[in-house]
């Protein structure tokens, strides 16, 4: 069965800061990974999604990267802003259509 | 605009009685899936439907059911709450790209 994890749980850095977020996966035979924004009492907003033979994908301030060899992703956040406070989750989907999802990075931006 | 809709947003029941959650998507989507979210846990994936009559089991469908009889509606049933089924579910649809979710329904069951 695929587990998701995500490290670390909880991330409070200063506003303008680089930051990266890591989710790792045990199973490589993936459809794709799907980032996902969650605010609190609000349901879930899509950031970027990585098909499987895909290294990375880019939006705005986000960049998300792949190795499904060894069972990562990574999500770096640029110039971090206090809007970009929220959980975030990520989510692969397997070949078997089924997704699995972390358990979440809540970030605190500072300002 | 391409929505998700479920209904109720929030229910207190309690033990046995049977309720449906509803869930509408506007986007003409084959894939449609619930999940609960639970502390800790994470979202786990209840049940999942890649098209009109055809439903899977996910992660954790015990005590639940779905249908399919519409593309664009999959209701999530459950014939006999109990109180470990208390949590925030969601109901998503897919495209190829990505995953659309309702707004949540915050369920209590005493």
């Amino acid at each position: 069965k695929q587990e998701v994890t995500q490290i670390p749980a909880a991330l409070s850095v200063p506003e303008g800061e680089n930051l990266v977020l890591n989710c790792s996966f045990t199973d490589s035979a993936i459809y794709n990974l799907q980032w996902f924004r969650q605010d609190p009492g609000k349901g879930l907003t899509s950031l970027l999604l990585i098909q499987s033979s895909q290294r990375e994908q880019t939006s705005g301030r986000l960049n998300a990267s792949l190795d499904k060899s060894s069972g990562r992703s990574t999500l770096y956040i640029a110039a971090s802003q206090p809007g970009d406070s929220a959980t975030y989750l990520c989510a692969v989907k397997n070949t078997g259509n089924q997704f699995y999802f972390g358990t979440g990075t809540s970030l605190t931006v500072i300002p | 605009e391409a929505q998700v809709t479920q209904n109720p947003r929030y229910l207190i029941t309690v033990t046995g009685k049977k309720l449906t959650v509803t869930c509408s998507q506007n986007m003409n989507h084959e894939y449609m899936s619930w999940y609960r979210q639970d502390p800790g846990l994470g979202l786990r994936q209840i049940y999942y439907s890649m098209n009109v009559e055809v439903t899977d089991k996910g992660d954790v469908p015990e005590g639940y059911k779905v249908s399919r009889k519409e593309k664009r509606n999959f209701p999530l049933i459950l014939e006999s709450p109990s109180p470990n089924q208390t949590s925030l579910y969601f109901c998503a649809s897919s495209s190829a790209r990505e995953q659309y979710f309702g707004p949540g329904t915050r369920l209590t069951v005493t």
